[in-house]
């Protein structure tokens, strides 16, 4: 697909088991982050974001953990389904300047 | 209501060409922001539009440039066209400069020969 990184990070798991897949983040003056789900041949997908006010933000079978003392952000996915096969990308953004995306993580999903 | 639309979707031009793409933000989105996605690189921001000014961006040569029109649509013309240039080139929108979602459109892939 077209976020294929030569060495992109891959994360391998079971069907119907949850999924951790972790972003480190440059700014520690970000003050609002995105993740973003991308499938082969199409745009990156909105997925749940979290203020920097925020440490934790639950969605549809996500959930985003914020760790400002580290930079670190981490998406959760529960009962993790082949659908969810993809690369995953994190972004950050300072008061509403442009974004900085993370190299990104491909998730496979084995059955 | 309509995501955002990028036209066309797919493009092969040869080394030296010039190229247009263009970009559809949803509606009521006054901010557009380009970038450029390759594998090695990854997703790198070539810059942002809000209320047909040039608010952000990134660190590409000057063969990079955009506009952005009344409606809130606009377009990235790459000129003199290398090989490297070969990319997905994805639109995003979102609601004024200082609002921070922001959606994706399904990108133009560009082939450079």
């Amino acid at each position: 697909g077209e976020s294929v990184g030569l060495h992109l990070p891959t994360l391998s798991v079971q069907e119907g088991d949850n999924s951790i897949i972790n972003c480190a983040y440059s700014n520690s003056a970000s003050d609002y982050f995105i993740w973003y789900k991308q499938e082969s041949g199409k745009g990156p997908q909105f997925i749940i974001d979290i203020r920097s006010n925020m440490d934790k933000r639950q969605g549809q079978r996500v959930t985003v953990l914020l760790n400002k003392t580290v930079k670190h952000l981490s998406l959760q996915i529960a009962a993790t389904q082949p659908g969810d096969s993809a690369v995953y990308f994190c972004a950050e953004n300072t008061s509403g300047q442009n974004f900085v995306f993370g190299p990104g993580t491909r998730l496979s999903v084995l059955p | 209501k309509a995501g955002v639309t990028q036209t066309p979707r797919y493009l092969i031009k040869t080394r030296g060409q010039q190229v247009t793409l263009s970009c559809s933000p949803i509606s009521g989105h006054r901010s557009v922001s380009w970038y450029q996605q390759t594998p090695g690189q990854g997703l790198q921001f070539l810059f942002e539009y809000f209320s047909e000014t040039q608010r952000n961006k990134g660190n590409f040569p000057g063969r990079f440039s955009g506009r952005q029109f009344s409606n809130s649509r606009s377009e990235m013309n790459v000129s003199t066209l290398e090989l490297g240039d070969s990319a997905l080139y994805l639109c995003a929108s979102r609601l004024s400069g200082r609002s921070y979602e922001q959606y994706f459109g399904p990108g133009t892939r560009l082939t450079v020969t």
